[in-house]
């Protein structure tokens, strides 16, 4: 399978503790994003790097949620302190690397925090 | 920020009838919106997208229409099937974060045979 890849798939954790989610993109995909969903809604948007560069973080995310994506390729999303508000499926897309590229969404990994 | 809103959240159709679904954005100077299909527990994948120097865009039995001075665009299928069964996001990408999506609320899709 070549399309955009994420693990683990699902996650139960309980509140307090550290979670680190990784995404693996398309190999020459630039672009990576992070999106976060809910029961019900649309994906929301988290975070995007463009190679190894963090180009924007969204103002709803906390400081307890750190993104990185070191050497331009897989990236790791970290939620520390988990609350039960944190759980919901968190989605990967990677595009080629310009703004109206199609982005290709990965699995998800479902966060549960109990 | 961009807000995107959509219209119905949820729509039963007959097989065979068409479908329409409409979303209202903000921003104007988004100018990239995708619409993007996603079954029960899958992720979403893009159906067809429209970028702001067009108008209308078909695929086959999908087209999408866009009205940049209304700020507002629409989903069309035609000749329903029941694999058309999904919940079908909007989306749109801010001027100012070009390739940042804001997706729409949703809407389920049934097609009844």
């Amino acid at each position: 399978d070549t399309g955009v890849s994420q693990n683990p798939r699902h996650k139960i954790t309980k509140r307090g503790q550290n979670v680190t989610f990784r995404c693996d993109p398309i190999s020459e995909h630039n672009r990576l994003y992070w999106y976060r969903q809910t029961l019900g809604q649309g994906p929301e948007f988290l975070t995007y790097f463009q190679n190894e560069a963090q180009l924007e973080k969204s103002r709803l995310l906390s400081d307890r949620f750190s993104a990185e994506r070191p050497k331009g390729s897989f990236s790791t999303l970290e939620i520390q302190r988990t609350e039960q508000g944190d759980s919901a499926m968190y989605l990967c897309a990677s595009s080629l690397g310009r703004g109206d590229d199609e982005q290709y969404f990965g699995p998800g990994t479902r966060l549960t925090v109990t | 920020g961009e807000n995107v809103e959509q219209h119905p959240s949820t729509l039963s159709v007959q097989e065979g009838d068409s479908a329409v679904i409409k979303c209202t954005y903000s921003d104007s100077a988004s100018n990239y919106f995708p619409w993007y299909k996603q079954e029960l527990g899958k992720r979403p994948q893009l159906i067809i997208d429209i970028r702001s120097n067009v108008g209308e865009k078909k695929d086959q039995r999908i087209a999408v229409t866009l009205n940049k001075t209304a700020k507002h665009f629409s989903l069309h299928i035609t000749e329903t099937q029941p694999e058309d069964s999904a919940v079908y996001f909007c989306a749109a990408s801010s001027g100012d974060s070009w390739g940042k999506l804001q997706f729409g609320a949703g809407t389920q899709v049934v097609v009844t045979p």
